[in-house]
């Protein structure tokens, strides 16, 4: 009975690069959420997925952030072009359909040098 | 204004002991939910409770229990016979309808330090 699983656990990578999270959802759960926690600080809702729909990505950065649910495989919170103050743990959340209770994977620590 | 207000930035309690962690909210919509979340020093997110703004009784969840006064709009968390292993951040989250379904706002945390 595997809980959300994001990989990789931690991700290093220099100003400029690329950052790639990827989140797969509880069995069952068709909603993906993304959330950022800076340090020392609450998590901050980025974006809402179903099923190859955005939802809400209304906490999304307007540039050189990117989020998608495809039909087949994990969903993906894209980062590119990185900057230090991307830097952060991100979490990613699955609920079910019709549920509100959202269940948290173990996050992504991103450091960026 | 914020949503959500943790005023305890840390609290402590001897071992078995009850504590309270106390968080208020905002809000206008009349259905929402509460959540409150452990975050222990490894650093993931457990889900400990939920309780929604139409539910009669105040949720329970073994030792956690959600204290919901509606008319003051406060959701504290109770934690009895407190455990060393409760030690960790607790977040208060709310959980609107219409278009902010589905998102999850967040307090700054509570630090709960339990001592033996």
């Amino acid at each position: 009975n595997a809980g959300v699983m994001q990989n990789p656990r931690h991700l290093v990578r220099r100003r400029g690069q690329e950052a790639r999270l990827r989140c797969s959802p509880m069995k069952g759960h068709s909603h993906v959420y993304w959330y950022r926690q800076l340090p020392e600080e609450g998590l901050k809702f980025m974006v809402y997925l179903q099923k190859e729909n955005i939802i809400d990505e209304s906490g999304m950065p307007k540039e050189r952030f990117s989020a998608e649910f495809p039909k087949e495989g994990p969903s993906i919170l894209r980062i590119q072009q990185v900057v230090r103050g991307d830097s952060a743990a991100y979490f990613c959340a699955s609920s079910p359909r019709y549920q509100e209770t959202q269940y948290f994977g173990p996050g992504t620590r991103l450091l960026v040098l | 204004a914020q949503k959500i207000t943790q005023t305890q930035p840390g609290m402590f309690v001897q071992e078995k002991e009850a504590v309270t962690l106390d968080c208020t909210y905002d809000t206008s919509d009349p259905s929402y939910g509460l959540f409150w979340y452990k975050q222990p020093s490894s650093g993931e997110m457990i889900f400990l409770i939920y309780q929604g703004s139409y539910d009669q009784q105040n949720a329970t969840e073994g030792r956690y229990s959600l204290n919901f006064q509606k008319a003051r709009k406060s959701a504290n968390l109770v934690i009895s016979a407190s455990q060393l292993g409760d030690s960790a951040m607790y977040f208060c989250a709310m959980s609107e309808g219409g278009t902010s379904y589905g998102k999850l706002t967040f307090g700054q945390g509570t630090i709960l330090t339990v001592h033996p």
